[in-house]
Parts: structure tokens; C-alpha cells; sequence
């Protein structure tokens, strides 16, 4: 059974940094491309970053590019994203979210973590 | 940009009511379309990929279609089931960044 496992959220001060973390098991972690995927409470879902299996191609929305970093670390089965430069208007529920096919990252989502919420407030 | 508008934004229906939402891609994104469920409190959950194929253990009540102008789709469930009031997200994945419709919201009546 595929597994994501989120961690890392919390309350954070504008302009401050957060490093998220997602824990995959259940599949071959280094095959598939991951994602960040949010969501700001009671709003729609938004594509944040993703990264192909060797982190080859990595992409990102433009409202947070030049702040996040997404890595991966196939031989721990782990995502990341580093976010820097926090703004109130990335609070939201993250979630990690795995590729449906073996494609580079334009990809759907197959599998989806529980979320990690940040919240940028002073 | 791709953008991708779902009509309706919400919709109220019976169990046992066939139901359809549209999405439309602002360009032609071929066949690179995908469907999810949400449900408050949970993450989204994959429907349909590729405009029509079954997600494996999604009921068959489900399906989706395009108009083959790879711009208009549609997700329909054939008998809705109190299990399917949630939320739905159409998904292209045929250019970066990936980007989802706003959502409609299925309601009881």
C-alpha cells in the first residue's frame, strides 16, 4: 500500500523559513516524479512544485519561485520542500502527492499524503 | 498559463440523480486531463486519468468524456450515491505549471 506521510508544518512568522518533508513507502520511491500540491483552507487546490525521479526536471509555480526549494533523496524515500520568505498568502494545507505514470513531472496524482498545515501570521 | 474552468461552482442533487460537471481548458490540452473526489477534511482522491479511464476501485457510476476539441471535458456520475456528495477537480497535465479547475461541490438537496 503506497504510503506519503507529511511533516514539518506549523505556525510561522512572515518572511520566515519552513522545511516540509514527506516520507513515501509502499512503492518504488525513485521511480516516480513527486509533488507539492496546496490548498488554503476552504479553497481549491493549487500545484505548487515537482520534481522528476532523479531530479532532473523540476518546476514551480510562479508565485513562489525563487522561495521554495523541492530535493528529494531517493535512497531515503523522502520529498522536501524548503520555503523560504514566507508570505501570509502561503498558508495552506500541503500536500505531498505522487505521479501516476512514469513521465518527467507534468503528470496527475495517484497518491496524496494527509497534508501538513503551514501558517504564516505574526 | 493553461486555466481551467468547471461548471458548476456547486450543485444540489438527489442520490440516484445523474449528474454532470464540465471543465474547460483556456487551449487544447489533448487528452491530458484528470478527475478527482474530495472530501472535507481528506485528501483529493484520483478519479478518472487520461479524460476517461477508470481509476482502479472507482465505481463504475463514474465516467468522463471530452468533446475531442481537447479543450471541453466532462465527469458524470450515472446514479449518484450518498458516498459522492464531495468535491470535484478536473486537472490538466499537459503543460507546466499543472493547474487545476475551481472546484464544484456536489450538495445534497
Amino acid at each position: 500500500e503506497v504510503q506519503l506521510v507529511e511533516s514539518g508544518g506549523g505556525l510561522v512568522q512572515p518572511g520566515r523559513s519552513l522545511r516540509l518533508s514527506c516520507a513515501g513507502s509502499g512503492f518504488p520511491f525513485g521511480d516516480y516524479a513527486m509533488h507539492w500540491v496546496r490548498q488554503a483552507p476552504g479553497k481549491g487546490l493549487e500545484w505548487v512544485s515537482g520534481i522528476s525521479w532523479n531530479s532532473g526536471s523540476i518546476d514551480y509555480v510562479d508565485s513562489v519561485k525563487s522561495r521554495f526549494t523541492i530535493s528529494r533523496d531517493n535512497a531515503k524515500n523522502s520529498l522536501f520542500l524548503q520555503m523560504n520568505s514566507l508570505r501570509a498568502e502561503d498558508t495552506a494545507f500541503y500536500f505531498c502527492a505522487k505521479a501516476n505514470n512514469f513521465g518527467t513531472v507534468t503528470t496527475g496524482f495517484d497518491s496524496w499524503g494527509q497534508g501538513t498545515l503551514v501558517t504564516v501570521s505574526s | 498559463d493553461i486555466q481551467m474552468t468547471q461548471s458548476p461552482s456547486s450543485l444540489s442533487a438527489s442520490v440516484g440523480d445523474r449528474v454532470t460537471i464540465t471543465c474547460q481548458a483556456s487551449e487544447d490540452i489533448s487528452n491530458y486531463l484528470n478527475w478527482y473526489q474530495q472530501k472535507p477534511g481528506k485528501a483529493p482522491n484520483l478519479l478518472i486519468y487520461d479524460v476517461s479511464n477508470l481509476e482502479t476501485g472507482v465505481p463504475s457510476r463514474f465516467s468522463g468524456s471530452g468533446s475531442g476539441t481537447g479543450t471541453d471535458f466532462n465527469l458524470s456520475i450515472s446514479s449518484l450515491q450518498p458516498e459522492d456528495f464531495a468535491t470535484y477537480y478536473c486537472q490538466q497535465y499537459d503543460i507546466l505549471p499543472l493547474t487545476f479547475g475551481g472546484g464544484t461541490k456536489v450538495e445534497i438537496k
